[in-house]
């Protein structure tokens, strides 16, 4: 059972709007978690977290959501360049709380396309 | 600071063989984990070793196995190799502490089993 849910395999944009990639996850016990943006044939590069004490936190373009009643979290991106078509993937810590130290739970991942 | 570095980035081997992957981690992290991505099940968590003890294990056979050395770097080796091992093996740095860790990931080993 997918502990860590991106239900939209892909969304596309365009240049200069908002673009919104959601996420869901079921463990409660999640204390941390992360976005990372991915090309093929490379490894996720690490882009924002948030810490379940927080509800938001933001690094330029990017700020992530987290609505721990709903078990829900967002990346918004604004605005969209194209150079940010890639895949985004959101994962999730259990840490300490979980016993879990050093393993993050991945969703599948979404396809973002921005169009000039 | 430099990133974390894997090598080889490609390998070709046969049904039957072992392979050994390396990682080296970001300068000063102690923490390593390793992961398989694949296309249908995604990014996997294999095993996470922290100042040369492995202090975690996914669910993979015994056949995936690790190790990690003083200096913090670390190898993974999988024996007996199956088609089904074709995969992206990409390996996660981190300062290893409790609670909000971010782990910084290689550019990946891509693994083809024929």
């Amino acid at each position: 059972d997918q502990q860590v849910k991106q239900n939209s395999p892909s969304l596309s944009v365009q240049e200069g709007r908002i673009s919104i990639l959601n996420c869901d996850y079921t463990n409660s016990m999640f204390d941390y978690f992360l976005w990372y943006k991915k090309y093929p044939a490379e490894g996720p590069t690490f882009l924002i977290s948030i810490s379940s004490i927080k509800d938001k936190n933001e690094d330029g373009r990017f700020t992530v959501f987290l609505n721990k009643s709903a078990k829900h979290l967002s990346l918004h991106i604004v605005p969209s360049q194209p150079g940010d078509s890639a895949v985004y993937f959101c994962a999730a810590s259990a840490g300490v709380n979980g016993g879990s130290q050093g393993n993050l739970i991945f969703g599948k991942g979404t396809k973002l396309s921005v169009k000039p | 600071k430099a990133g974390v570095t894997q090598t080889p980035r490609y390998l070709i081997k046969t049904r039957g063989q072992q392979v050994t992957l390396s990682c080296s981690p970001i300068s000063g992290h102690r923490s390593v984990s390793w992961y398989q991505q694949t296309p249908g099940q995604g990014l996997q968590f294999l095993f996470e070793y922290f100042s040369e003890t492995q202090r975690n294990k996914g669910n993979f056979p015994g056949r995936f196995s690790g190790r990690q050395f003083s200096n913090s770097r670390s190898e993974m080796n999988v024996s007996t190799l199956e088609l089904g091992d074709s995969a992206l093996y990409l390996c996660a740095s981190s300062q290893g502490q409790w609670g909000t860790d971010t782990q910084y990931f290689g550019p990946g080993t891509r693994l083809t089993v024929l």
